[in-house]
């Protein structure tokens, strides 16, 4: 099946400062990834869809400016937490779909803890 | 809002018992995805339904598609250990390929 890598799998960050989240999809090309954010014991909340060559859509309630997406080519899109605060730490997994299908393959995940 | 209600929220089982996780929705899906979850990974397809009324088997696990495609269900018989982790279902519309959670079902079932 397809595979989703994201990098890192676990980051720790002072508060304040900026990570970015890579997601890239291995052997296939992804026009449209997308990125979840999920908090302990909680389901996947989906954050923004993002697209190769365009502006990111942001889910209601998901700040654009403190979120930054950018999906550069059609196997990467990378997601970065600017001015990080501890509110901020979760889950974040990003998945991308085959081109024409419904279904979804998801990366393992990427833990940030903001101290 | 949770736009897909998933119930029971957390089911605690003994090994060999079965078990229903339902996933219900006011909202038509063009298909519907279960997922499993164990902690620090993503989550893992099971199942896609496509067709209302669809049943579809994967060995001991059973997912049905309502007829109006607004719900579905996941039944496991003679549960074992190793079928404990998170369950999710996710609703999906041709139109966007966008996936929307359900609330998680969390099993455990005790040896």
């Amino acid at each position: 099946g397809a595979v989703v890598s994201q990098h890192p799998s676990w980051v720790i960050c002072k508060s304040g400062t900026s990570v970015k989240i890579e997601c890239r999809s291995l052997d296939f090309q992804a026009t449209t990834m997308f990125w979840y954010r999920q908090f302990p014991k909680q389901s996947l909340m989906l954050m923004a869809t993002s697209n190769e060559g365009s502006k990111a859509t942001y889910e209601q309630g998901v700040e654009k400016d403190k979120f930054l997406i950018n999906h550069a080519s059609l196997t990467l899109s990378t997601l970065t937490v600017t001015s990080a605060h501890p509110e901020d730490s979760s889950f974040y997994i990003c998945s991308a779909p085959l081109a024409g299908a419904e279904t979804q393959y998801f990366g393992p995940g990427t833990r940030l803890l903001v101290l | 809002t949770q736009l897909l209600e998933q119930s029971p929220q957390f089911l605690s089982i003994q090994e060999g018992e079965n078990l229903t996780v339902y996933c219900n929705s006011s909202s038509v899906f063009s298909s519907l995805q279960w997922y499993r979850q164990e902690p620090g990974e993503g989550p893992v397809l099971l199942v896609t339904v496509v067709t209302g009324g669809e049943v579809k088997k994967l060995k001991r696990l059973t997912f049905q598609f309502g007829d109006a495609r607004k719900d579905s269900s996941l039944h496991i018989t003679a549960a074992q250990p190793g079928d404990t982790g998170l369950y999710l279902c996710a609703g999906a519309w041709r139109s966007s390929y966008k996936l929307i959670f359900g609330s998680g079902t969390r099993l455990l079932v005790r040896p």
